[in-house]
């Protein structure tokens, strides 16, 4: 079926380490996953992405890294800072009739202590 | 550019009033969306398009209507508001291949 989840609600570490926010799919033809940032009053901001064909991808501080065997995929923040402090959203785009649908898990929420 | 443009940002309607939630793009993207988000949880898709003039139901459509008589608007009508329709609604534009662009959201709160 179609659904994304998340194995911790929430998350926190302490500021200048490294944090690690897992999920889980479960629809083993979705082939692109994109992860969310959202601050509080605000929408979902794109991180980063990858594709099925991909099992690791890097971009400024964060790191994508997919395992299609087990169905699962994580975001590496590194250095954590307190703009970092949000919920974190893994997505999935599912391909219906021609039509994209972004499928969305529950959410991580990161806090990043002092 | 100012990407995806939602309004209101909060309104309040009582039981049984009706409202449209309008949300604009102005990428030329052919895709638009239509999510709701509940406290503490994801977003579930209510309703989305594939370009103007056709429209499909997502997840949680009921209660909702939409139409796309154009590439850059997307309205959300409600007819019937009720309290299970409280929450914040996101309206997001693609295109195709790409990451997707989230206005900043609508707060709708039924009493």
């Amino acid at each position: 079926g179609e659904s994304v989840g998340l194995h911790l609600p929430t998350l926190s570490v302490q500021e200048g380490d490294n944090s690690i926010i897992n999920c889980a799919y479960s629809n083993s033809a979705s082939d692109y996953f994109i992860w969310y940032k959202q601050e509080s009053g605000k929408g979902p901001q794109f991180i980063i992405d990858i594709r099925s064909n991909m099992d690791k991808r890097q971009g400024q501080r964060v790191t994508v890294l997919l395992n299609k065997t087990v169905k699962h995929l994580s975001l590496q923040i590194a250095a954590t800072q307190p703009g970092d402090s949000a919920v974190y959203f893994c997505a999935e785009i599912l391909e219906i009739q021609g039509a994209q649908k972004l499928v969305f898990g529950q959410g991580t929420r990161l806090t990043i202590n002092p | 550019n100012a990407g995806v443009t939602q309004t209101p940002k909060f309104r309040i309607l009582k039981i049984g009033q009706s409202m449209t939630l309008q949300c604009t793009q102005d990428m030329n993207h052919n895709y638009m969306y239509w999510y709701r988000q509940d406290p503490g949880m994801g977003l579930k898709l209510i309703y989305y398009s594939v370009g103007a003039g056709i429209t499909d139901k997502g997840e949680v459509p009921n209660g909702y209507n939409v139409s796309r008589s154009t590439t850059e608007d997307f309205p959300l009508r409600l007819e019937l508001a009720a309290p299970s329709q409280t929450s914040v609604y996101f309206c997001a534009s693609v295109q195709r291949g790409r990451g997707y662009t989230f206005g900043s959201g609508t707060r709708l709160t039924v009493v």
